[in-house]
């Protein structure tokens, strides 16, 4: 989810889990979205991305699933391992903006 | 980092100086984007290109200004530091534009403290 002030939300899942981490967006003419990732000291990695034209789509041990109705974002990691740790932000597409928009991210940590 | 590579990756500097990051790519991808990143808040747009000489605002781009005389380098200078400019700073490319829905990719960041 969205984070409130200068803590990020975190999740905690236990290696060999599933993750789920979610996101709000903001705009309901958004037509494109983005899923990154983003270690400690590195810039954001593209992981993977999804039209509004679409509900799902599925990479390498990842699923995004869109729901426009609610105007949801999910980002599904199968079988986490340790080097899924890191923060991930889905980003969002409004028709007309300068840019992609941001949200601020979720802390994923993997337990032994 | 998708062929991108940022300079300084550390930088400290007194308020009031002016200072130049630059953002090298290797893609020739057409647009480039300088972020800021802060605690708090999500990635930030400061200025974008989409060619060579043209450039627009983004959100926050009081007291930067930004240049691109080649397609491989994009830099951001900051007039005249303010302590409020201490932030990672992110380079990213894209080869079409966002109307046309193409996925920016990011380069490893500058980290800038204004003291």
């Amino acid at each position: 989810g969205e984070s409130v002030g200068l803590h990020l939300p975190t999740l905690s899942v236990q290696e060999g889990d599933n993750s789920i981490i979610n996101c709000a967006y903001s705009n309901s003419a958004s037509d494109y979205f983005i899923w990154y990732k983003q270690e400690s000291g590195k810039g954001p990695q593209f992981i993977i991305d999804i039209r509004s034209n679409m509900d799902k789509r599925q990479g390498q041990r990842v699923t995004v699933l869109l729901n426009k109705t609610v105007k949801h974002l999910s980002l599904q990691i199968a079988a986490t391992q340790p080097g899924d740790s890191a923060v991930y932000f889905c980003a969002e597409n409004i028709p007309g903006a300068d840019g992609l928009t941001f949200g601020k991210g979720t802390h994923l940590i993997i337990q032994p | 980092d998708a062929g991108i590579t940022q300079s300084p990756r550390h930088k400290v500097t007194e308020t009031g100086t002016p200072v130049t990051l630059r953002c090298h790519q290797t893609e020739n991808h057409r647009y480039m984007y300088w972020y800021r990143q802060d605690p708090g808040h999500g990635l930030r747009l400061i200025h974008y290109s989409y060619g060579v000489k043209d450039t627009d605002k983004g959100e926050v781009s009081d007291g930067y200004s930004v240049s691109r005389s080649k397609t491989e380098d994009f830099l951001l200078t900051l007039e005249s530091a303010t302590s409020s400019q201490t932030s990672v700073y992110f380079c990213a490319i894209s080869e079409a534009s966002i109307a046309n829905t193409d996925t920016q990719y990011f380069g490893p960041g500058t980290r800038l403290t204004v003291l």
